[in-house]
């Protein structure tokens, strides 16, 4: 079957740094996509990574290795405002999108 | 970015009514669009896959008489909830896809629309 697992939940420090990982097993790979959703709201695109290696993206970077099946997103100089779900999702091969459950990233003071 | 808008953000009906849901892409031509489902701290289920001109293609056990998709431009797409039940309340939420968007084919989503069935 399909499988994307991701941690439920993540606790950081404001101003610190903090990696979301995400592991996945597909039909097929056809690109992996991180949103984020605040409580309440529609999730809003982050980022997309098709081939292996790192993405930056302002504080929001996300990496890709393929043959690991495995991706995780970073963020850095961590803001309140950063509080949110994180989700991870996979475009199988018949270009459908597969959803982790999502990870609950608390930023303390 | 492109702008996905749907209406109502929030309803509440009676059950045994039926609530129309619209997504519309703003500023983007959307051949196909997507219809999720969200239940509290849970990720997103799809519903169904809304093509422009064409049928809907409804994901297993989504009931499709009763979840009425219509895909009647590139630009709008309906979600009819009929004979609303206490059990259909949830957040709903629809997507579309850019066709200009190439091998990103980014998803872009609506706000949302929490639908309460009293």
């Amino acid at each position: 079957g399909q499988n994307i697992d991701q941690p439920t939940e993540m606790t950081a420090t404001e101003g610190a740094i903090v990696q979301i990982n995400c592991t996945y097993q597909t039909s097929g790979f056809n690109g992996l996509f991180w949103y984020q959703q605040h409580a309440g709201e529609a999730p809003t695109f982050l980022s997309y990574n098709v081939l292996d290696g790192l993405e930056e993206k302002g504080r929001f970077s996300s990496f890709l290795s393929r043959s690991k099946g495995y991706s995780y997103l970073l963020l850095k100089e961590l803001q309140m405002k950063d509080s949110a779900s994180y989700l991870c999702a996979v475009r199988d091969s018949n270009y459908q999108l597969i959803w982790g459950a999502g990870t609950k990233l608390i930023i303390k003071p | 970015g492109a702008v996905v808008s749907q209406h109502p953000s929030r309803v509440i009906c009676k059950s045994g009514t039926s609530v129309k849901i619209e997504c519309r892409s703003l500023d983007f031509q959307a051949t196909t669009m997507f219809w999720y489902r969200q239940f509290p701290k849970k990720s997103l289920m799809l519903m169904a896959t809304s093509n422009e001109g064409s049928k809907a293609t409804y994901e297993q056990g989504v009931e499709k008489d009763k979840f009425l998709i219509n895909h009647a431009s590139l630009t709008l797409s309906t979600l009819t909830v009929t004979s609303a039940h206490p059990e259909d309340s949830s957040f709903y939420i629809c997507s579309a896809r850019d066709v200009l968007a190439g091998e990103t084919d980014t998803q872009y989503f609506g706000p949302g629309t929490r639908l309460t069935v009293l």
